[in-house]
């Protein structure tokens, strides 16, 4: 499967605790971004890498969210001292960058619950 | 001024109705305008998308008319299926790549 590809795809965790989640683009995209869904609305864009570089980030992002991609592959997203309002369904998505192609593809997605 | 309006809320057709899915948008920096189908529990996937200088896009029974100076686009369904009942989203790209999506709307399509 050459899509993008998410772990976990669920998570469940206790109030208060760390959670770390990871995302695999789309072999050779330059862009990755992170979205968050919660139930019955539309993905709500959190942040995005061109390469390893952060380019932008939502004012949803708070101080406890963090989001990496060290190496220009794959990224990973980590909420320190989680809260029940964190609960949704977190979002990668992946496209080629260029300048002809506006394509973001997702994955799958990791659903927290925090309880 | 970011927002992207979708309508209806939800929608219920027949089997070969066509059902269409309106959004309109403000902002004129949006330069690509996309629509996705969500499956519950799944990720969204990429159906058709347009960029502002083409007014109409037919991909097989997809097709998406772009009215730019109304700022409004939709999504028309040709011949709708079972299969089609899902949740679609229109979205609207900001320079950079970051989408803005509308709120939604649940399709039904009855056997």
């Amino acid at each position: 499967d050459t899509g993008v590809s998410q772990n976990p795809r669920h998570k469940i965790t206790k109030r208060g605790q760390n959670v770390t989640f990871r995302c695999d683009p789309i072999s050779e995209h330059n862009r990755l971004y992170w979205y968050r869904q919660t139930l019955g609305q539309g993905p709500e864009f959190l942040t995005y890498f061109q390469n390893e570089a952060q380019l932008e980030k939502s004012r949803l992002l708070s101080d406890r969210f963090s989001a990496e991609r060290p190496k220009g592959s794959f990224s990973t997203l980590e909420i320190q001292r989680t809260e029940q309002g964190d609960s949704a369904m977190y979002l990668c998505a992946s496209s080629p960058g260029t300048f002809t192609s506006n394509e973001q593809f997702f994955g799958p997605g990791t659903r927290l619950t925090v309880l | 001024q970011q927002q992207v309006k979708q309508s209806p809320q939800s929608l219920i057709v027949q089997k070969g109705g066509i059902p269409i899915i309106n959004c309109a948008y403000e902002n004129t920096a949006f330069d690509y305008f996309p629509w996705y189908q969500q499956f519950p529990g799944k990720g969204p996937a990429l159906l058709i998308a347009i960029r502002p200088d083409v007014s109409e896009k037919k991909e097989g029974r997809f097709t998406i008319s772009f009215n730019k100076s109304a700022k409004q686009f939709s999504l028309h369904i040709m011949d709708s299926q079972p299969g089609d009942s899902a949740t679609y989203f229109c979205a609207s790209k900001l320079q950079g790549g970051k989408l803005i999506f509308g709120q939604g709307t649940e399709l039904s399509v009855k056997p």
